[in-house]
């Protein structure tokens, strides 16, 4: 079964940086595009960014609101998804949950996430 | 930037149809995906591409798209789909989300 479980939200202040872990298991991680999507509470879902598998580029793009900011990167080899947060503000307060898109018989739907974690809890606090 | 609009609640008797709208320009033009959320739990997908279920998705689950108007339609609800429901587009290199329709079951 695909699990993702995402590690490292914590309270950290306005200004800090925080770095989210997403370990991913049951599926072949390096073929797979992620993405980090969060939650502020109360609120709905916003998209922060997407990294493509290395076979596909390894690129990355990001929400306007965290760009040059946040960093995804990835270790195919401790499939491993990381979120690299940094000049953090109150607005970046949300349950950060990863994602990876969607494959139907082999074949990636690069749009859909299909499979997310629980999610892990950002504070940013002055 | 693209906007899409859900009702902020939806009511359904239990065992009646559910209907959640997701409104958008043009939204018959793209494809559509469906998510459900549930305190505590990993969020799900439940229609891809308009109206493809992913494995395990039970039928009553059904999705359709045309026009500006997406719709995502549970049939027979049960107690337990009571959950917050969002759309989904991927639009200019991003995801956009719907705002989200909470789901109550009577």
């Amino acid at each position: 079964d695909v699990q993702l479980v995402e590690s490292g939200g914590a309270l950290v202040k306005t200004g800090g940086s925080l770095t989210l872990s997403c370990a991913a298991s049951g599926f072949t991680f390096p073929d797979a595009w992620m993405t980090w999507v969060r939650q502020v509470p109360g609120k709905g879902l916003q998209w922060v960014g997407r990294l493509k598998s290395r076979t596909d580029g390894g690129t990355a793009d990001y929400a306007a609101s965290v760009k040059g900011r946040f960093t995804i990167s990835r270790d195919d080899v401790k499939k491993t998804l990381y979120l690299h947060m940094s000049s953090l503000t109150t607005e970046d307060t949300a349950l950060y949950y990863c994602s990876s898109a969607l494959t139907v018989s082999g074949v990636l739907i690069p749009d859909v996430r299909g499979h997310w974690g629980r999610g892990t809890a950002v504070t940013v606090s002055s | 930037s693209y906007e899409l609009t859900q009702p902020l609640s939806v009511s359904v008797a239990l065992g009646q149809t559910a209907t959640i709208t997701c409104g958008g320009h043009n939204i018959g033009r793209k494809t559509v995906h469906w998510y459900q959320l549930k305190p505590g739990q990993a969020p799900g997908l439940v229609i891809y591409r308009d109206t493809n279920r992913p494995s395990g998705i039970p039928e009553r689950f059904s999705g359709s798209n045309s026009g500006n108007t997406a719709t995502l339609t549970i049939s027979r609800a049960q107690a337990g789909d009571e959950a917050d429901y969002y759309c989904q587009v991927w639009d200019n290199n991003a995801d956009v989300f719907g705002g989200g329709t909470k789901l109550t079951v009577l």
